[in-house]
């Protein structure tokens, strides 16, 4: 069955600090998507980043990278110098391909949320 | 209007009461989504919309019924909810195949629903 963890239900740290947060994840296929999204305390969820299970380069994007091991079932979300706008909940999420999933099925990880303090 | 957008943001309705939630998407997308968010637990799938059918309905209680007129419109209507039915509702969409859809989803700001 489809599962994701994160493990780490709050985290707080101060201003620049370098922060990871972690995700676990189960599935069946060999074909599969991972996502992160940020949601703010308005609300949204903003899209972060999409991988697919063919590839496992890391990607960095400014401040935010991303490692993605297989041999672990991980996804990991790393934040160089923290801001206290990145204070927020963070959500892993994973999504089955093929045409057994066409319903679209997201499935959430419970959320890390992150405080950063000046 | 860019992205997703909902109305009412938030909403306080009574256990008799009938109220209508409104998701409209301006990015082209096919394939819309209702999320329930409640306290202290994951993101919960309640529907799913591809080229206007319903593909998905993930065991939701039929006091939540829900409608798309068209690609770019999606509804939830409300009736005789519960308390336990307060939550932040999101809605999503994106790009799908008739049949498949495995693309990204770009979320709304939700409604936060109180059920007094």
């Amino acid at each position: 069955a489809q599962k994701v963890t994160q493990a780490q239900t709050e985290i707080s740290v101060v201003e620049k600090e370098d922060v990871t947060l972690d995700c676990v994840y189960e599935t069946r296929d060999t074909t599969y998507y991972l996502f992160w999204y940020k949601q703010p305390p308005s609300g949204e969820l903003v899209f972060l980043i999409r991988r697919n299970s063919f590839d496992e380069q890391n990607e960095i994007s400014g401040r935010y990278s991303w490692n993605f091991q297989k041999s672990t079932s991980s996804f990991n979300f790393t934040i160089t110098a923290s801001q206290v706008v990145d204070s927020a909940v963070y959500f892993c999420a994973l999504s089955e391909a093929g045409i057994d999933n066409q319903g679209g099925k997201l499935i959430f990880g419970q959320g890390t949320e992150l405080s950063v303090k000046p | 209007e860019t992205g997703v957008t909902q109305t009412p943001r938030h909403l306080v309705m009574g256990m008799t009461n009938k109220k209508s939630l409104k998701c409209e998407q301006h990015l082209g997308h096919n394939a819309m989504y209702w999320y329930k968010q409640s306290a202290k637990k994951p993101l919960e799938l309640m529907f799913v919309y591809n080229f206007k059918e319903q593909t998905e309905n993930n065991s939701v209680p039929s006091r939540f019924s829900p409608e798309c007129p068209n690609s770019s419109h999606l509804f939830l209507h409300l009736h005789t909810l519960q308390p336990e039915d307060s939550a932040l509702y999101l809605c999503a969409s994106s790009f799908g195949l008739a049949g498949v859809i495995t693309d990204t989803q770009y979320f709304g700001p939700g409604t936060r629903l109180t059920v007094l």
